[in-house]
């Protein structure tokens, strides 16, 4: 079946740290895949996406994103943190069905 | 200008009732969506229109009807509410072709006491 698996369900970092969202998903071929992030009381905001090509994406606000076939993986990374990225992150995939099938979302709390 | 928006942005209402939720893009897209987010922020489709043509239709109860009066709007009415109904809907909108990322809305939190 299609899916999107998104296996941390709230990580903590600490501002300055480097962040990795883990992202896999399960489909015969590479779907689009994208990640959002949603703020709190916010609606969900495009950080990047990826179909074909080079398999390092570079998003907003100074994510990328890098995509393993071999693991049908789309991890999210950041380097440096900031308080303000604290949100929630949803990584989504699109099976060629038209619609978005999303991860349940990964919760990121940043501490000083 | 607000490129999906979406009105009210909190509707909270009894049981029973019959409200609407509306949807706009001003972005030109050629199909739009509405998704559901519970209460545990797992987000699912509900519907999808394609030029004002019901593409998607996501096992929804028949209590909620989308309406697409022209391509830049997708209208949610939902009769009878239950309390089961309470979530966070979102609209949302994408060009058809190329890799298709959709953008949202920021949401109509709707409450069913």
């Amino acid at each position: 079946a299609q899916s999107v698996t998104q296996p941390d369900i709230h990580i903590t970092v600490s501002e300055g740290a480097s962040l990795e969202l883990r992202c896999n998903y399960s489909y015969g071929a590479t779907p689009y895949l994208f990640w959002y992030v949603q703020s709190p009381g916010q609606g969900l905001q495009l950080l990047l996406k990826y179909f074909s090509g080079d398999t390092l994406v570079q998003g907003i606000k100074g994510f990328e994103a890098e995509f393993k076939r071999s693991q049908s993986s789309f991890n999210l990374r950041k380097p440096s943190v900031h308080w303000s990225d604290a949100a929630e992150y949803f990584c989504a995939a699109n099976f060629g069905n038209e619609k978005l099938t999303f991860g349940t979302g990964t919760r990121l709390t940043i501490i000083p | 200008d607000t490129a999906v928006s979406q009105t009210p942005k909190y509707l909270v209402t009894q049981m029973g009732n019959d409200k609407s939720i509306k949807c706009e893009q001003n972005l030109g897209h050629d199909t739009m969506y509405w998704y559901k987010q519970d209460s545990k922020k797992f987000l699912k489709i509900m519907f999808s229109y394609n030029n004002k043509e019901l593409i998607i239709n996501e096992t929804v109860p028949n209590r909620f009807s989308p309406k697409s009066p022209d391509k830049a709007h997708l209208n949610l009415h939902i009769n009878s509410l239950e309390l089961g109904d309470s979530a966070v809907y979102f609209c949302a909108s994408s060009q058809v072709g190329g890799i298709r990322e959709q953008y949202f809305g920021p949401g109509t939190r709707l409450t069913v006491t």
